[in-house]
């Protein structure tokens, strides 16, 4: 286990149609995130799972997306009815949480999965 | 809610050159990641900083955090070609929200041998 993976790495789909995206995250690691990035900006949080629980979801979350961690290891991200706008890069991290008030440990990212919405 | 403005937005330095990013925040840092993204890729993990006057190095690169907690600055020493990318100042809000990062825009880096 090397890191956080990603797939696919590019994606390509005509506007109106659903895609699916995957993260298999570091073994140890019980948090798992998703983060959107436009170009030219910096990561925008998306949502995060401990182990198989979403525990908090941006605004930027619309109804036509959805993730899911369901055995608390790898997670899928999907949009349905993509529209131009989702175009973006979606990146996936991952972190070992301890206990409230342990030292945080290090986020790692993913390579990301990038759309292209045609 | 949080806020991070880097300056630099863009740096163009020759090779052999020391150069410094900054990250301001606009409430107290809880935590201060630092990456590295070549464009069109993930980020890459380079520090993590905690407490307030902590300084961290990994070769040439070496990243602190102030005491007041609401700025960190990275510095890289006899700058490379390699060191050429995005870099990014990520914070975390506190709380359970570990994790959970607020990023800066970030700032490119060109390096010319």
């Amino acid at each position: 286990d090397t890191g956080v993976s990603q797939n696919p790495r590019h994606k390509i789909t005509k506007r109106g149609q659903n895609v699916t995206f995957r993260c298999d995250p570091i073994s140890e690691h019980n948090r798992l995130y998703w983060y959107r990035q436009t170009l030219g900006q910096g990561p925008e949080f998306l949502t995060y799972f401990q182990n198989e629980a979403q525990l908090e979801k941006s605004r930027l979350l619309s109804d036509r997306f959805s993730a899911e961690r369901p055995k608390g290891s790898f997670s899928t991200l999907e949009i349905q009815r993509t529209e131009q706008g989702d175009s973006a890069m979606y990146l996936c991290a991952s972190s070992l949480w301890v206990r409230p008030g342990h030292p945080n440990t290090e986020a790692f990212f993913g390579q990301g999965t990038r759309l292209t919405v045609v | 809610s949080q806020e991070l403005e880097q300056s630099p937005q863009s740096l163009i330095v020759q090779e052999g050159k020391n150069l410094t990013i900054n990250c301001t925040s606009s409430k107290t840092l809880y935590g201060l990641y630092w990456y590295k993204q070549k464009y069109g890729e993930g980020l890459i993990f380079l520090m993590m900083l905690q407490k307030g006057g902590e300084e961290k190095s990994h070769e040439k690169i070496t990243a602190k955090l102030d005491e007041k907690k609401q700025q960190s600055s990275l510095h890289i020493t006899a700058s490379q070609p390699s060191h050429a990318g995005i870099y990014l100042c990520g914070a975390y809000a506190g709380g359970t929200s570990y994790g959970k990062l607020t990023f800066g825009q970030g700032t490119i880096l060109t390096v010319h041998p």
